[in-house]
């Protein structure tokens, strides 16, 4: 079955880096775009970014713009969250999650993993 | 644009409950709304997809629709079970296929 498993949260100051992992299977992950999602404590869910299923296109939401970098591996079937000049608003869960459908990005967001939690913090 | 939800709503078991999601500016059917339930403790799931139609696995008493009129994308539960309960965002995206979330009903089943 398909499976998408996050790693790379924690804890990390105001300012600093931290780069998420998440690990694919159980299908073909170079035919699917991807994305980041994510939910600060108590709060809805915020979009992040996507990348298409080839790594071409990406995009990211207003709020992390400049700061965040979506990328992938299709050999080593792995999304990457790359943050920097992170902020104490953007303590949240982020989830990996799989476009529903092949190819072309539908921005229809199934299935999701279990996500990571980041906290910044000094 | 936004997605507005009512933030709680609370219904019997074995009742019917429809949430609705409102789209403050442009065209409720300009895009495709989805829906997904989030469990206490849980990562989303989708729930429907494109408006109206439920991924395999969901059952029927889930329904969807869109209203032209009131510019609003409904989801319909039925026969309401102790295990629905669970957050319910709507999601859609505009013209520059920028991703928008309702902020969530939290439905209580009691």
């Amino acid at each position: 079955q398909v499976q998408l498993v996050e790693s790379g949260g924690g804890v990390v100051q105001p300012g600093r880096s931290l780069r998420l992992s998440c690990a694919a299977s159980g299908f073909i992950f170079e035919n699917y775009a991807m994305y980041w999602v994510r939910q600060a404590p108590g709060k809805g869910l915020e979009w992040v970014a996507v990348i298409s299923y080839d790594g071409v296109t990406e995009d990211y939401g207003d709020s992390v713009k400049g700061r965040f970098t979506i990328s992938r591996d299709n050999a080593k079937n792995t999304l990457y969250l790359q943050m920097t000049s992170l902020r104490t608003e953007d303590t949240a869960i982020y989830y990996c999650v799989r476009n529903r459908i092949r190819g072309m990005i539908s921005l229809c967001f199934d299935p999701w993993g279990q996500g990571t939690q980041v906290t910044v913090s000094s | 644009f936004m997605l507005t939800q009512p933030h709680s709503v609370s219904e019997s078991p074995g009742k019917t409950v429809t949430l609705s999601c409102t789209r403050s500016s442009g065209a409720i059917d300009s895009k495709f709304v989805h829906w997904y339930q989030q469990r206490p403790g849980s990562a989303p799931t989708l729930l429907i997809s494109e408006d109206k139609h439920r991924p395999s696995g969901v059952p029927d008493r889930f329904s969807a629709s869109i209203d032209t009129s009131s510019n609003s994308a409904s989801l319909t539960i039925s026969d309401l079970e102790t295990e629905d309960e669970a957050d319910y965002f709507c999601q859609s995206y505009d013209g520059k296929d920028h991703v928008v979330f309702g902020g969530g009903t939290k439905l209580t089943v009691l």
